[in-house]
């Protein structure tokens, strides 16, 4: 099962600009998180996103949250190629599995 | 921090063989497992989820007998995809939940081949 989709399902940008990807998603949740993953490789966990919370900073990450839309947005500040990945959002709907959105493949060319 | 370890990384297998896939918690007892599979090009699909000394529960579409879902211990869950097929090819990975119930820590993944 899935909770929702993520917008835009790719984006192509050039180092040093911003990047912003969607997650809309459809139940109540208790947090929503963003992963990136690497090609062929496993989860990074980059930030939480509690329900009460309506923003998030971590480094150059900035999540937002309006649960009212059941929406969420991840910025990443200044782009670098190291960010091309896949991320993905995934909503807890407390005690049960993490569900992933479809996710956005970013690619950063310098 | 919580680490679970997931091996192997990579196998490949003969169509109609059976393949184990496990999962360790290093260092805390993962009193919950939820297995994903994960496609080409595609987001991670919730496949089951197992609680220590539990059967399985399956997501709708996943043939239980087909993955086996085993999780015995609080530190060890085991995915055996038996009589595998080519259509099984894709990327397995585990995440567990300690007894608090807080916080989900991801596998490495399997990158399992089917020839």
């Amino acid at each position: 099962s899935q909770q929702g989709e993520e917008d835009p399902q790719a984006l192509s940008i050039q180092e040093g600009e911003n990047a912003t990807m969607n997650c809309s998603y459809k139940t109540s949740i208790n947090n929503l998180q963003w992963y990136r993953q690497n090609s062929g490789r496993g989860l990074v966990h980059l930030i939480l996103i509690r329900s009460n919370e309506r923003e998030k900073h971590s480094g150059r990450l900035r999540v937002t949250l309006d649960t009212s839309k059941k929406s969420s947005s991840l910025l990443i500040t200044a782009s670098r190629a190291a960010d091309t990945a896949s991320y993905f959002c995934a909503t807890d709907q407390a005690g049960t599995a993490l569900i992933f959105g479809k996710g956005t493949t970013l690619s950063v060319s310098s | 921090g919580a680490v679970v370890s997931q091996h192997p990384s990579r196998v490949i297998c003969k169509s109609g063989t059976s393949v184990k896939i496990e999962c360790r918690s290093l260092d805390f007892q993962a009193t919950t497992m939820f297995w994903y599979r994960q496609f080409p090009k595609q987001s991670l699909m919730l496949m089951a989820t197992s609680n220590e000394g539990s059967k399985a529960t399956y997501e709708q579409g996943v043939e239980k007998d087909k993955f086996l879902i085993n999780h015995a211990s609080l530190t060890l869950s085991t995915l055996t995809v038996t009589s595998a097929h080519p259509e099984d090819s894709s990327f397995y990975i585990c995440s567990a939940r300690d007894r608090g119930g807080y916080g989900y820590t991801f596998g490495s993944g399997t990158r399992l081949t089917v020839v």
